[in-house]
């Protein structure tokens, strides 16, 4: 799986779109980008992914490039609740039905400030 | 909430014991997974069941095994432990391998 880099901290206040980065510059063609967040010490809540084409769901909006190297993930009205660290995973879309394990970095901690 | 229930919430135990935990999927899920979150080692993989057979394996100890049973819930047995045991162990679901995975709130391990 391709790596990602993202930064380590970030903040955002709230009710503010808050728009977290993250490249993956070596990222394969069957390759998905991945969007978890974790609150706490709670487990991993999934939030999102993509292959080439922008999507958005309830939670999130996520923004591919088109040479698919970064990506970004918008939350557009951040609130306190959204305080957490956010995990970009990039995961093949196919290991042949064995081994579709996320790999997780250090991720990013969002602080939604008041 | 997820779906996905693991228990117990929180376990005590001293060294050298042995421990089970338990993970039952989303209605429907048929691959579980489980993790190991540690302060030093971050969110490691440890190891992938797809409708009771074993699919892959990570960074996971002799001394740890697991297994996932016909109604596909799975449990995840640590024994011989030791201090560096303590972590958070999660466990997750799928529908299969290709589909997002989804986190129980998972199970707090101490080693006394």
């Amino acid at each position: 799986d391709a790596k990602t880099t993202q930064p380590t901290s970030m903040d955002c206040a709230e009710g503010r779109a808050a728009n977290l980065p993250c490249n993956h510059s070596t990222i394969s063609g069957n390759e998905y980008v991945y969007w978890y967040r974790q609150i706490h010490s709670q487990g991993p809540q999934y939030i999102i992914h993509g292959l080439k084409n922008n999507e958005t769901n309830e939670m999130a909006s996520l923004i591919i490039t088109e040479d698919r190297k970064s990506s970004t993930l918008i939350l557009p009205h951040a609130t306190l609740r959204d305080t957490a660290v956010y995990y970009c995973i990039v995961r093949a879309s196919n290991s042949g039905g064995s081994n579709y394990k996320l790999t997780f970095g250090k991720g990013t901690l969002l602080t939604v400030n008041p | 909430d997820s779906g996905v229930t693991q228990t117990p919430k929180h376990l005590i135990t001293a060294t050298g014991q042995r421990v089970t935990l338990r993970c039952s999927p989303r209605s429907g899920d048929l691959s579980v997974y489980w993790y190991q979150q540690s302060l030093d080692q971050g969110l490691q993989f440890l190891i992938q069941y797809y409708n009771g057979e074993e699919r892959a394996k990570g960074n996971i100890l002799e001394r740890f095994s697991a297994q996932q049973f016909p109604d596909l819930h799975s449990e995840l047995n640590l024994s011989s432990l030791e201090l560096g045991d303590s972590a958070l162990y999660f466990c997750a679901s799928s529908v299969d391998g290709s589909q997002p995975q989804h986190f129980g709130d998972g199970t707090r391990l101490s080693i006394l």
